[in-house]
């Protein structure tokens, strides 16, 4: 197993700027999944991609998107960053279908911060 | 829709001694239920998890939960914490009619000292 890297590992951005955060999946997990961590807080789910296409997001304005690529890397990104979006962003990947058993594996956050 | 409520923000325990952490939830479908733990600027590590059968699901590091269906709870225990254990330890679910999203509480704190 390789895991779920994400890159970078810290990033510091000013507010009204855009960022895109980078998660690679565990290989063989077709899903993969973005959280918001706010400090102190339990992570809030953002959205899931399966096969490529969004099929699950939470309470977050358009501002926030995503892709996943054929490889089931995938990217996150936020445009016109505000200070309550600074953060520690968690990848998640899963094996969804057949199987599944929701073995979800994360990786170690990307820690954003908006000043 | 569904809610996760962890009753305690912060457990102090002293090394050798056992804990518990308690998790209720509400739902109006059934649930999966998983206990992940965080240590400090690290990602979430899966502890254990029921999706059926047993009550009682024994995870890793010797820590283990009860799922109880009438009291909507699934509280994590540890007979015997060592220092290592100190970290944030998050209850989450997923309805059993969802595509998967975990939805987890605000976490307990666990502070173990010598």
């Amino acid at each position: 197993e390789t895991g779920v890297t994400q890159s970078p590992t810290h990033l510091i951005k000013t507010r009204g700027q855009q960022v895109t955060l980078r998660c690679s999946s565990q290989s063989g997990h077709n899903t993969v999944s973005w959280y918001q961590q706010a400090l102190g807080q339990g992570p809030q789910f953002i959205f899931q991609y399966y096969r490529e296409e969004e099929n699950g997001r939470g309470n977050f304005p358009p501002r926030f998107s995503g892709l996943q690529f054929p490889n089931y890397s995938s990217e996150l990104n936020v445009n016109a960053l505000e200070l309550d979006d600074s953060a520690l962003y968690l990848c998640a990947s899963s094996l969804a279908g057949t199987g599944s058993n929701y073995g979800y594996t994360f990786g170690s956050g990307t820690r954003l911060t908006v000043v | 829709a569904q809610s996760v409520t962890q009753l305690d923000s912060q457990v102090p325990v002293f090394e050798e001694a056992p804990v518990e952490l308690r998790c209720n939830y509400s739902s109006s479908v059934s649930v999966y239920l998983f206990w992940y733990v965080q240590y400090p600027n690290q990602g979430l590590q899966l502890l254990l998890k029921y999706l059926s059968g047993s009550t009682l699901v024994k995870g890793i590091n010797g820590f283990e939960a009860e799922f109880n269906k009438s009291q909507t709870s699934f509280h994590l225990r540890k007979p015997s914490v060592h220092i290592s254990d100190t970290a944030e330890y998050f209850c989450a679910v997923i309805p059993t009619d969802s595509w998967g999203k975990l939805q987890f509480g605000a976490g307990t704190q666990v502070v173990v000292t010598p």
